[in-house]
């Protein structure tokens, strides 16, 4: 079965700094790996996900991440972070070929940004 | 485009005690998921509705949860009786095709609290 891993809790960052988050993963077959966010009071929203094709996905809010196939990561990165990046980050994976229906989150990373 | 809506924000019931939340995916949308995030750890996959069917409900923790989607709209799931360890924030997400690949939008989430 597939599994995420969010090895760090908290993430502090200053202000026009880059940031990463990090995530790790484990499939039987080759992942599908999904990034979401979640701001205070709010759903998660779709960030960006890796299918097929270049490594380097890039998605909203200027976020981008590496799929890294031999070191079974897929970390979130942003060249100069804003305070208004502060939330909760969530990663997943659904693995293919399998149940489709099942994607495992991470347990959630959460990025303050300091002015 | 309305997004996914949840019904309430917040529920505090005590134990023993039957809630019902609701969710409404995007409009069109024939794929409807269940997830729960309990006490901080990853969010967990429940069940999968396509149009008004259970293609999955493999994550449903036991029957005191059931699930329903009439029509293929909206979808209620339904806690009796809750118990403590049934307190988290219960997400709704849609989308329109299904698959390993397709992203999933998701709602704010219903923050349940048993006393």
């Amino acid at each position: 079965a597939q599994s995420v891993a969010q090895p760090e809790d908290q993430v502090n960052v200053a202000e026009g700094n880059p940031l990463t988050v990090k995530c790790t993963y484990s499939v039987s077959g080759n992942p599908y790996l999904f990034w979401y966010v979640q701001y205070p009071n709010r759903g998660l929203q779709f960030l960006l996900k890796y299918i097929t094709g270049d490594n380097l996905v890039k998605g909203s809010y200027g976020f981008e991440a590496e799929f890294n196939k031999s070191q079974t990561s897929f970390h979130l990165k942003k060249p100069s972070a804003l305070v208004s990046d502060s939330a909760l980050y969530f990663c997943a994976v659904r693995d293919f070929p399998s149940n489709n229906n099942d994607m495992r989150f991470g347990a959630g990373t959460r990025l303050t940004v300091k002015p | 485009e309305a997004g996914v809506t949840q019904f309430p924000s917040h529920s505090v019931i005590e134990k023993g005690q039957t809630v019902t939340l609701r969710c409404d995916p995007i409009s069109g949308h024939d794929n409807l998921y269940w997830y729960r995030r309990v006490m901080g750890k990853e969010i967990k996959f429940l069940l999968h509705f396509v149009k008004e069917s259970k293609q999955d409900e493999s994550g449903m923790p036991n029957n005191r949860f059931l699930a329903e989607r009439t029509g293929g709209t909206y979808s209620t799931l339904k806690v009796q009786p809750a118990e403590l360890e049934d307190s988290g924030v219960y997400f709704c997400a849609s989308s329109p095709i299904g698959g390993v690949a397709d992203t999933q939008y998701f709602g704010p989430g219903t923050r349940l609290t048993v006393l």
